[in-house]
Formats: C-alpha cells, structure tokens, sequence
C-alpha cells in the first residue's frame, strides 16, 4: 500500500470553480502534512501546510483528519494561475525529515 | 541568499555512461535527499543521507551512488546500471530537529536526457 494516495484526476474547471482535492496517508505516525505545488517541469513548491484545526490562505482552504488519515484541499474562486499539479505530501515513519508524496493531482482552469 | 542549488539543468547521458549530479546547499540543513520523478509516479526516494559521511538508501536506489563528504554538498551518480534514467531529479534538504518540516528547500531539479 502506497505511504500517500490521491485522487487521480485531472480536474478540469472554469475560472471562479471551486475544486476540491483528497488525499490518505497509511502512517498514523506522520507528523507533517502539506500541499505543494509543482509546475509543469519545475520543483513543487510549498503551498501551504495542513493542521488538525485547518487553516487557510486566501483562497485555499487545507484540513486535517488524523482519525481518518484524511486530508483535503480547497481551491475556491479557481484562477487560470492555479493551473498546476497538487502534491499531498507527509513526513513521518523511520526516516527523520523526509517527504512522502503522493502521485499529484492535475488540475487545468479553463477561461 | 540561502537555498538549494542543482547543476546542470539538463544532463545528456550516453548509454553506459555515469554521470553525476550537484546539490549544494548553504542552509546549514544536516539532512539531504535525493528524490526521482517518474511521469505518472510521484517523486521517490533514492538516498538520503542525516549526517556527514553517512548515507541511506531509499526506495530506488539500484543503479544510483552517493556521497557526503561535506555537509553543504551531496552529489548524485548515476551509473550505467540504471536503464532508463531519463527523469526528473529533485535534491531537498532540512533540518533534523524533530520538529516538524515547516520549510521546503528544494533544489531547482536536473533533467537527465539519455541519447
């Protein structure tokens, strides 16, 4: 079983959509969770981090749902800019520090 | 300005050919990690490495060496074992303080190109 599933996409949706993004890890250990971001042929970027009590930045909306192993994403009022591939990404297991990714989620805004 | 820096940005490898990639960070980080992009896949890990002069395999780490004899460097060789490494190669580095990874430090990324 992978460490990080996803939802497999594409999200195709016009400008000023609401999207929304899933993600389950398998290690009820993980310590950090985050979103990121990566451009076509670019490194992710971090986009934001994941708390139990959610949080959000402008537009995006990230929770947590550490009973179920669970987190989301929300993209309200979707820009032609926000046409990218969303990363569910945790920390956690043996390994100090490093990242498990999920496979990515594409989403393409349309005009 | 501190951060991650991957060199070359492309790389063309004959078949049979070892090829080394650079990470260099100056963020004092003591961990570093090398991750591969596979169209479809995700990024895996290929080694890692806590300490100077120590280093860990990851997931796919057949056909791969490294070292780290610097804490500020960790370059990546990929020998000609590896078929078919045309892919996407991330270096990322942190801090081990236990605490949680609040910061991304990834490098730009190298694109290895088979001829």
């Amino acid at each position: 079983r992978k460490e990080v599933e996803q939802d497999p996409g594409p999200f195709n949706v016009p400008e000023g959509a609401t999207v929304a993004f899933n993600c389950t890890y398998s290690n009820s250990a993980s310590q950090s969770f985050f979103w990121y971001r990566q451009d076509c042929r670019k490194e992710p970027k971090l986009l934001m981090s994941v708390y139990s009590s959610g949080n959000e930045d402008g537009r995006f909306t990230a929770q947590l749902n550490r009973a179920s192993q669970y987190i989301s994403l929300l993209i309200r009022d979707s820009k032609l800019s926000d046409s990218a591939t969303y990363l569910c990404v945790v920390t956690g297991g043996s390994t100090l520090g490093r990242l498990y990714f999920g496979r990515g989620t594409q989403l393409t805004v349309w005009p | 300005d501190g951060g991650i820096t991957q060199s070359p940005k492309y790389l063309f490898r004959k078949e049979g050919q070892n090829v080394t990639l650079s990470c260099e960070q100056n963020l004092n980080h003591d961990a570093m990690y090398w991750y591969r992009q596979d169209p479809g896949q995700g990024l895996r890990l290929i080694y890692y490495s806590q300490i100077v002069n120590d280093f860990q395999k990851g997931d796919i780490a057949e056909g791969y060496s490294v070292s780290r004899e610097k804490k500020e460097s960790f370059p990546l060789t990929v020998t000609s074992a590896q078929k078919n490494p045309t892919d996407f190669y991330l270096c990322d580095s942190s801090e081990l303080a236990g605490r949680g990874r609040e910061t991304q430090y990834f490098g730009p990324g190298t694109r290895l190109l088979v001829l």
